[in-house]
């Protein structure tokens, strides 16, 4: 059971542009979910978080909106470059689970000059 | 600080064969968990150690093993190895104080033949 589900699968976008990858969640008990950023040959980094309490979370460039009722957010990189060009992952995991990840499938973006 | 590191950073074993895979997690953490990443299967928890004790544990067959020691390094070990098994694998160590923040180490990249 797939409880994550990561769209698209692939993005390309131009220099400037804003990405956006979307996520949708099955179990309601998650309440934390975090968004990595995954380079060729390196492990995941984590790149910004959310709990169900807020809407919206800003760290630089990184934007994360937060749709409680429907189930989804999703991650925006604002004026992308072509160094954001990776792998990005969703995920989720919830309290008294330990910090066991549920990963989305990933979206392999690619910035263009 | 130093980030997680694993060892070895590539393995190529061949099938029935055992693997041991470490894990050293960041100077103070003292959560490790251990991820399988595969093109099909994406990102899958292995399990979850914490204080030497497995606090959480994915679905993979019991083949898949892990401990921790005193030092909170952590090994995971593979028995009777079959081709489905390669993969990268995953640490990411985590603090107590903020246990979702969960960081990977670059990963050990298993070939089994």
């Amino acid at each position: 059971q797939q409880q994550v589900k990561q769209s698209p699968q692939s993005l390309i976008v131009q220099k400037g542009g804003i990405p956006i990858i979307n996520c949708a969640y099955e179990n309601t008990a998650f309440d934390y979910f975090p968004w990595y950023q995954q380079f060729p040959g390196k492990g995941p980094a984590l790149l910004i978080a959310i709990r169900p309490d807020v809407s919206e979370k800003k760290e630089g460039r990184f934007t994360i909106s937060f749709n409680k009722s429907a189930k989804q957010f999703s991650l925006h990189i604002m004026d992308s470059q072509p160094g954001d060009s990776a792998t990005y992952f969703c995920a989720a995991s919830k309290t008294g689970g330990g910090n066991k990840l549920t990963f989305g499938t990933g979206t392999q973006l690619k910035v263009e000059l | 600080k130093a980030g997680v590191t694993q060892t070895p950073r590539y393995l190529i074993k061949t099938r029935g064969q055992q693997v041991t895979l470490s894990c050293s997690p960041i100077s103070g953490h003292r959560s490790v968990s251990w991820y399988q990443q595969t093109p099909g299967q994406g990102l899958q928890f292995l399990f979850e150690y914490f204080s030497e004790t497995q606090r959480n544990k994915g679905n993979f067959p019991g083949r898949f093993s892990g401990r921790q020691f005193s030092n909170s390094r952590s090994e995971m070990n593979v028995s009777t190895l079959e081709l489905g098994d390669s993969a990268l694998y995953l640490c990411a160590s985590s603090h107590r104080d903020r246990p979702y923040e969960q960081y990977f180490g670059p990963g050990t990249r298993l070939t089994v033949t």
